[in-house]
């Protein structure tokens, strides 16, 4: 059964900290995707990895960091977290050799700056 | 102007209703159709997929693309409870990213 896990369900977080969001998944997928979803927005792209130590900015960046040091694990990291980044976020995972990309995805973390 | 416009609902329905979600999209060189679903509390699923334009069946769902008016539908046929959810339209063209659409929700009443 393919898994995506993301390390906390809920988090609450203060302006201004460093904040950490951790992603593994075990299906020996490629790529892995962090995206935030805000309603009435839909899904949003932050990065996109494609490989170990490779990434490709998305719509959203500003703000975010990401690090894949492992090919199961890729972290989202908020440099300076502000209330606009309070947020769902989902990670993904895809098979590089998919031609429709079909994305594996997380439960998601919800992130509340205060 | 958004690249994949979705009403958001919510949209409620009897059991055993046929629905029917749609998108519009704005982007010429989208190639791939995907409909996502999204259950409370959890991360979207891939529902179906279809290349270009046409029908695509699987059960009780049938997704259809009319790429001349950028035209993305999803028709559930004999509606159930378990089909309530959030139902995400994704196109994409032929690289890594895909657009998701807001998302429709969809309540089923029993």
């Amino acid at each position: 059964d393919v898994k995506v896990t993301q390390s906390s369900r809920y988090l609450v977080k203060r302006t201004g900290e460093k904040v950490f969001l951790e992603c593994v998944q075990d299906m020996d997928h490629e790529n892995m995707f962090w995206y935030r979803q805000d309603p009435g927005l839909g899904l949003r792209l932050i990065y996109f990895s494609y490989d170990v130590k490779m990434k490709e900015k998305g719509d959203i960046p500003e703000g975010y960091s990401v690090s894949r040091e492992k090919k199961e694990r890729f972290s989202l990291i908020l440099e300076s977290a502000s209330t606009n980044q309070t947020s769902m976020y989902l990670c993904a995972s895809s098979p590089r050799t998919s031609s429709y990309n079909e994305q594996f995805f997380g439960p998601g973390t919800r992130l509340t700056v205060l | 102007q958004k690249e994949v416009e979705q009403d958001p609902g919510p949209l409620s329905v009897p059991e055993g209703a046929i629905v029917s979600l749609n998108c519009t999209y704005s982007n010429s060189a989208f190639q791939y159709f995907m409909w996502y679903r999204q259950y409370s509390r959890k991360g979207p699923e891939l529902l179906m997929y279809t290349y270009s334009s046409g029908n695509k069946e699987d059960g009780r769902f049938t997704a259809q693309v009319d790429k001349s008016s950028k035209y993305i539908s999803l028709f559930i046929r004999d509606s159930q409870p378990s089909d309530s959810a959030t139902y995400l339209c994704a196109p994409r063209t032929g690289g890594f990213k895909t657009i998701f659409g807001a998302g429709t929700r969809l309540f089923v009443k029993a």
